[in-house]
């Protein structure tokens, strides 16, 4: 069973423009969440969408959105981007829960400059 | 490589030796507990995970203990070998709101 893949891996951009970024889970799971993993703050919870609906949310400000489709494939959204944007971004995979085991994928490198 | 953390605590240890990761957790509510090892440039993989009416688990090469009293999760690893140079991170999941809690991370470094 393939594990979850995330494009681009990597993204550069500058201060201002927006970016979207894809999560393929695995087969079968229908919860995905994303997260922002940088040095100083380690890893952030950004959102879970499960059945194309946002069930969680964590504190990060409305420029960060994000959506599931009908496949259970997730995108997310920085619109506006800053340069404390500048992080690896995972997403994460689960059967039905944020609670079960999650399955990480690769993550996207996003440099903003 | 990716660098996933710049100041992390590091754990030192020598091919062949036990290692041991300490972990303190902070919701008593939590019920749920992973292990997850993250190599440099890739996303964390899941290693070994634990729920609250156990207080010890093994898998190959790994077993978390549980002391609930102290909030205290640890992962040892058994045999180190240079595969296992990584960061890895716990992460703790209440029952009562799904909330994923997950700690800074140590790396491990894999002495020759």
């Amino acid at each position: 069973k393939a594990g979850v893949t995330q494009t681009p891996r990597y993204l550069i951009k500058t201060r201002g423009q927006q970016v979207t970024l894809s999560c393929s889970p695995i087969s079968g799971h229908r919860s995905v969440s994303w997260y922002q993993q940088t040095p100083g703050q380690g890893l952030q919870f950004l959102f879970e969408y499960f059945s194309e609906t946002q069930r969680n949310k964590g504190n990060f400000p409305g420029r960060f959105s994000g959506r599931q489709f009908s496949n259970s494939r997730s995108e997310m959204n920085v619109s506006t981007l800053e340069l404390g944007d500048s992080a690896l971004y995972l997403c994460a995979s689960s059967l039905s829960s944020r609670g079960e085991t999650q399955y990480f994928g690769p993550g996207t490198r996003l440099l903003v400059l | 490589g990716e660098s996933v953390g710049l100041h992390l605590p590091t754990l030192s240890v020598q091919e062949g030796d036990n290692s041991i990761i300490n972990c303190a957790y902070s919701n008593s509510a939590s019920d749920y507990f992973i292990w997850y090892k993250q190599e440099s440039g890739k996303g964390p993989q899941f290693i070994i995970d634990i729920r609250s009416n156990m207080d010890k688990r093994q898998g190959q090469r790994v077993t978390v203990l549980l002391n609930k009293t102290v909030k205290h999760l640890s992962l040892q690893i058994a045999a180190t070998q240079p595969g296992d140079s990584a960061v890895y991170f716990c992460a703790e999941i209440s029952a009562w709101d799904d909330k994923i809690i997950f700690g800074k991370g140590t790396r491990l470094h894999i002495l020759p």
